[in-house]
């Protein structure tokens, strides 16, 4: 089946520093997603692009969907105490209503 | 309530014993997707409700699990003779369906233990 490739699979920073981490994949999606999960909850949606190119900003938070459809990436700009956390990718099909996730960036954050 | 509700939040049992994980999802989403997520690992997919038909269920590990939704509403995760490798955190999501922006709201999950 379609596997999500995150790099780093962990990250250890200090506190104010920018964060960047990618997601690839061996197959095309139509939409990319990033979600983070807290400790002790479920992903909550980050960001979500929708088409090849298209670059996303939220915040501190910016994403990007690649041109190729095969991959995305999600920078963190002077990161936060609050920004610890595991960050996942995830890919949809077209017309498919399940997303595919990746392995996820733990983000360790050191004040 | 507001948000996905799921029980138990933490669940011990032992090798071979049945287990139930029950998700409530948020009103009026007709979406509901169960994921297993491991130890370190990513989200991995179980199954994919509708209503209550699983037009996707492609990612049940084994006939040892099942699932079901009634009334368009609750979720019931059902593992037969559980395994040690069972172990995991089971979570919930649910979505409207319609809307499709790839958007799921997860619950907190169900912890499964199995010794």
């Amino acid at each position: 089946g379609q596997q999500l490739n995150q790099s780093p699979q962990s990250m250890f920073i200090q506190e104010g520093e920018d964060v960047s981490m990618n997601c690839t994949s061996s197959s095309i999606f139509n939409t990319w997603l990033w979600y983070k999960q807290d400790p002790g909850e479920g992903p909550v949606l980050l960001i979500a692009l929708y088409k090849a190119g298209e670059l996303t900003s939220n915040g501190r938070l910016t994403a990007q969907f690649g041109i190729t459809r095969k991959d995305s990436f999600l920078n963190i700009s002077a990161s936060i105490p609050s920004d610890v956390g595991i960050y996942f990718c995830a890919g949809q099909n077209q017309g498919a209503q399940k997303l595919v996730f990746g392995q996820g960036t733990r983000l360790t954050i050191n004040p | 309530g507001a948000g996905v509700s799921q029980s138990p939040s933490n669940k011990v049992t032992e090798k071979g014993k049945d287990v139930e994980l029950r998700c409530d999802p948020i009103s009026g989403h007709t979406a509901l997707y169960w994921y297993r997520q491991s130890l370190g690992q990513g989200l991995e997919f179980l199954i994919y409700f509708q209503g209550n038909s699983a037009p996707d269920k492609s990612g049940l590990p084994s006939d040892r699990f099942s699932a079901e939704r009634t009334g368009g509403s609750v979720s019931t995760l059902t593992i037969q003779r559980t395994q040690q490798e069972d172990s995991a955190v089971y979570l919930c999501a649910s979505s409207r369906t319609h809307a499709n922006t790839g958007e799921l709201f997860f619950g907190e999950g169900s912890r499964l233990t199995v010794l």
